[in-house]
Formats: C-alpha cells, sequence, structure tokens
C-alpha cells in the first residue's frame, strides 16, 4: 500500500488530456512537501517531468504541467502523443509519526494512448 | 550536466548478497547525493535511502535498515549499494539517482542495474 494513492490506469486517444491525481495526507503533502513527477518508459530510466509540483526540468514539453492543492496533487499531459505511453508516479517527502522523514512514491498510474 | 553510469546485470543466489556501483561524470561529489530507487516487478518504485558522499552521511528506509549498506569514493565519484540476504522479492531493477540536497527529487537516473535472484 504505497503512501501516496494514484489511479492504476489512465487512458487517452492522441491529442486529448488526461490527468493523473496523487492523493497524499498530513504528513506529506498537507504538511506542505513538494511533490515530483517522474514518467518511466519501458526500458529507459526514470524521467524527471515536473519538479516542485509546477515546475518543468528544461527539455520537458509544455503538455506536461502539474498542480498541488492541500493533499492533492495532479499531473497533466496535453496533446496526447503514442510515445506518452508509459507509468508515471507522483514522488514526495512524508515525515510520518516517528519524526523519521522518507522519500515516497506513489503506486504509478499506467497511461495508454489508445 | 551529470551523468550516472550503473554496474551491469547480477543474478544472485539466496541468502547471498549483490554490489552495485553507480559512477558519476560531469560533476564532482561535493555538491549532491546520491539515492537508491528499485522497481520490483509489476510494483511501482521503492526508495532505499542514499548517500552524500562529501560528508560519508547516509540514510535508510526502515524496510532495508540492517539489510544495506551505501558507500561512496570520492576519487573515482562512485556510488555503491550492497544489499545482503538477498530473497526472490529483491528481484528488481535498482536505480541511482542524483539527489540535490534539501530538493527531495531525482534527477538524473541511471540507467539501471538488472538484479535476479534466482535459486
Amino acid at each position: 500500500q504505497s503512501v501516496l494513492t494514484q489511479p492504476p490506469s489512465v487512458s487517452g486517444a492522441p491529442g486529448q488530456t488526461v490527468t493523473i491525481s496523487c492523493s497524499g495526507s498530513s504528513s506529506n503533502l498537507g504538511a506542505g512537501y513538494d511533490v515530483h513527477w517522474y514518467q518511466h518508459l519501458p526500458g529507459t530510466a526514470p524521467k524527471l517531468l515536473i519538479s516542485y509540483n509546477t515546475n518543468r526540468p528544461s527539455g520537458v514539453p509544455d503538455r506536461f504541467s502539474g498542480s498541488k492543492s492541500g493533499t492533492s496533487a495532479s499531473l497533466a499531459i496535453t496533446g496526447l502523443q503514442a510515445d506518452d505511453e508509459g507509468d508515471y508516479f507522483c514522488q514526495s517527502f512524508d515525515i510520518g509519526l516517528s519524526g523519521r522523514g522518507r522519500e515516497v512514491f506513489g503506486g504509478g498510474t499506467r497511461l495508454t494512448v489508445l | 550536466q551529470v551523468q550516472l553510469v550503473q554496474s551491469g546485470a547480477e543474478v544472485k543466489k539466496p541468502a547471498s548478497s549483490v554490489k552495485v556501483s553507480c559512477q558519476a561524470s560531469g560533476d564532482t561529489f561535493d555538491s549532491y547525493g546520491i539515492a537508491w530507487v528499485r522497481r520490483t516487478p509489476g510494483q511501482g518504485l521503492e526508495w532505499m535511502g542514499g548517500i552524500i558522499p562529501a560528508f560519508g552521511t547516509t540514510s535508510y528506509a526502515q524496510k532495508f535498515q540492517g539489510r544495506v549498506t551505501f558507500s561512496a569514493d570520492a576519487s573515482t565519484t562512485t556510488a555503491f549499494m550492497e544489499l545482503n540476504t538477498l530473497t526472490s522479492d529483491d528481484t528488481a531493477v535498482y536505480y541511482c539517482a542524483r539527489d540535490v540536497v534539501g530538493s527531495h527529487f531525482f534527477d538524473p537516473w541511471g540507467q539501471g542495474t538488472v538484479v535476479t535472484v534466482s535459486s
């Protein structure tokens, strides 16, 4: 059971927009910790897509955008392309009950381009 | 621009150990940490912990505490992850990634090392 909750799968046709949600709690997103998003395509290394909730690193197309509010965050992908197909993960920091922090990932969302 | 290159695939017997290396190029170890993350078959990404090579400071996810050791050699800008007492549940792709201290995100990532645990 992941600390951050994502839908297992989303799908969309080429050109459409999809949104992937990431739900946390008061010990991570709700505590003010930022959310970051990664794209993991088959046979490749994970790639940072969005940092600090909304920031797009250099080289990431503006089709990808992130947002965060309270204990939730989302990743939007507009103008879907076939090579967007893969897995997407949100990640944040969780302070936990013991006060010993740890990095946590969502369970991942498989994007299928129809 | 930092690039991370990991060691090759490993096949291990249960109860044995594996040591994976991660060599950084394009920067020194002075300004960042190295995190270790794995992806098991059919599962998501799992943070194992990391090391700040400049200080030798390590942090371990509770799940792996006592079974994993992170180390680094600044002279070769290489970080290492050693996982002991392997079981089939440790079959996974292991990634290293740069962790800018205080940023809590990982970029870039190494290409991954496949570790297969099988009798």
